[in-house]
């Protein structure tokens, strides 16, 4: 089945600890990318990767870290987690090099920072 | 930078009634407008999307309409169910080809 899995699906962390959210896909997509999606703000990139080694910065990347060693796989960092930091996240892909076609979600990650 | 307004950010018809909402964008350079739904606990999931060379496409019961001289696109959708209550969000490709800017999302409910 072709999907985008994220773990965790839920965690709680205390402020400064670090943590990784993983992302894979199957699809052998181009393109990943995470949002995070906080209530009346809709959904915000934080960064994206259009190819193997190939990342850059969204709209919110402080604090956050990526990388792209494979096609399939696309983990989000927090190195230092922040209260503000609290939120659900979303990691994407889609088949071309561009961001802008259809997105396939992962089915979320909601991070709470305490 | 680009920018895209949703409207209403919640909107509660009757089952059988039409919806609509809307959204505007700042970058004329604009040429992809996706919609995309978010039920309750769910991933979003593209539902319709429209290219600039196109003013109008429908798939059943929703259709996107898009004004590229005003800078405004719409999603309709008509007969509504309750099944359609969801969170609805508008995008745009940004010029750089390296994102979708979403709208802050419209909280649709419908009643029977």
């Amino acid at each position: 089945e072709a999907q985008v899995t994220q773990n965790p699906r839920y965690l709680i962390t205390v402020t400064g600890k670090k943590l990784t959210v993983t992302c894979s896909q199957n699809m052998n997509h181009e393109y990943m990318s995470w949002y995070r999606q906080d209530p009346g703000l809709g959904l915000r990139q934080i960064y994206y990767s259009m190819n193997v080694e190939v990342t850059d910065k969204g709209d919110v990347p402080e604090g956050y870290k990526v990388s792209r060693k494979e096609k399939r796989n696309f983990p989000l960092i927090l190195e230092s987690p922040s209260p503000n930091q609290t939120s659900l996240y979303f990691c994407a892909s889609s088949l071309g090099q561009t961001g802008t076609g259809e997105l396939f979600f992962g089915e979320g990650s909601r991070l709470t920072v305490l | 930078g680009e920018n895209v307004e949703q409207h209403p950010s919640t909107l509660s018809v009757q089952e059988g009634d039409s919806a609509v909402i809307k959204c505007t964008y700042s970058d004329s350079a604009s040429n992809y407008f996706p919609w995309y739904k978010q039920e309750l606990g769910k991933r979003p999931q593209l539902i319709i999307d429209i290219r600039s060379n196109v003013g109008e496409k429908k798939d059943q019961r929703i259709a996107v309409t898009l004004n590229k001289t005003a800078k405004h696109f719409s999603l309709h959708i008509t007969e509504t169910q309750p099944e359609d209550s969801a969170v609805y969000f508008c995008a745009i490709g940004n010029q750089a080809g390296t994102a979708l800017i979403f709208g802050k999302g419209t909280t649709l409910s419908v009643s029977s």
